[in-house]
């Protein structure tokens, strides 16, 4: 079975700070990784994935992560905050063609 | 090029009511997912559809829980009767295909509320 752990269900930046958003997992065979943001009253948009290859993955909106399979981890970082990324994130695995979601992490951004 | 389109957005009913969903997905799109997602928690699968075949329907409760994706094309999702525990946003999306590698692409959603 495959499961999702995101830390923290609430983080809160500054503008023009860090953000790092934490995403664990677990799963029986390689994993395929995915972050997918959500603004209110909209589904999810998909921010990167990792397949195979490099495991420095750049999205959209100046977001990247990295997949740690010694840690089994896909952390999502952008060096910046701006106002506009305020959303929730989920973290999901796929594998044998399943989706899994993390229970998500809700990112305020204060001026 | 449209996106997975969702209706109704908003839907209130009574418990032991039945309600239904539509979904139509990105044209050409072989595989049709509906998802729940329950206040404060990540999308929860529900059934996935390859064409017009039923390929996951494990936590789907069917007791209650119907789905059909007739022509292949758009899907209907149907709660029959409702419960209070139902509330919840119901998500479509849709893939090109079925691989692990693929990306799902997702609709604004329905959100349920049964008073």
């Amino acid at each position: 079975a495959q499961s999702v752990t995101q830390l923290g269900s609430h983080v809160s930046v500054s503008e023009g700070a860090l953000v790092l958003l934490r995403c664990n997992y677990s799963s029986s065979v390689p994993p395929y990784l995915f972050w997918y943001v959500q603004y209110p009253n909209q589904g999810l948009q998909l921010l990167l994935k990792y397949t195979t290859g490099a495991t420095l993955v750049k999205g959209i909106n100046g977001f990247e992560a990295e997949f740690k399979k010694s840690e089994t981890s896909f952390h999502l970082t952008k060096p910046s905050a701006h106002m506009s990324d305020a959303a929730e994130y989920f973290c999901a695995v796929s594998s044998n063609y399943k989706l899994t979601f993390g229970k998500g992490t809700l990112l305020t951004v204060n001026p | 090029e449209a996106g997975v389109a969702q209706s109704p957005r908003y839907k209130i009913i009574e418990k032991r009511q039945s309600v239904a969903f539509w979904c139509n997905p990105i044209s050409g799109h072989a595989t049709l997912y509906w998802y729940q997602q329950i206040l404060g928690q990540g999308p929860k699968l529900l059934i996935q559809f390859q064409n017009n075949g039923v390929v996951d329907d494990s936590q789907l409760p069917k007791d209650r829980f119907s789905a059909e994706r007739l022509k292949g094309v758009d899907s209907t999702l149907k709660i029959q009767p409702a419960k209070l525990e139902d509330s919840a946003v119901y998500l479509c999306a849709s893939s090109l295909w079925e691989r692990g590698t693929d990306t799902q692409y997702f609709g604004p959603g329905t959100r349920l509320t049964v008073l």
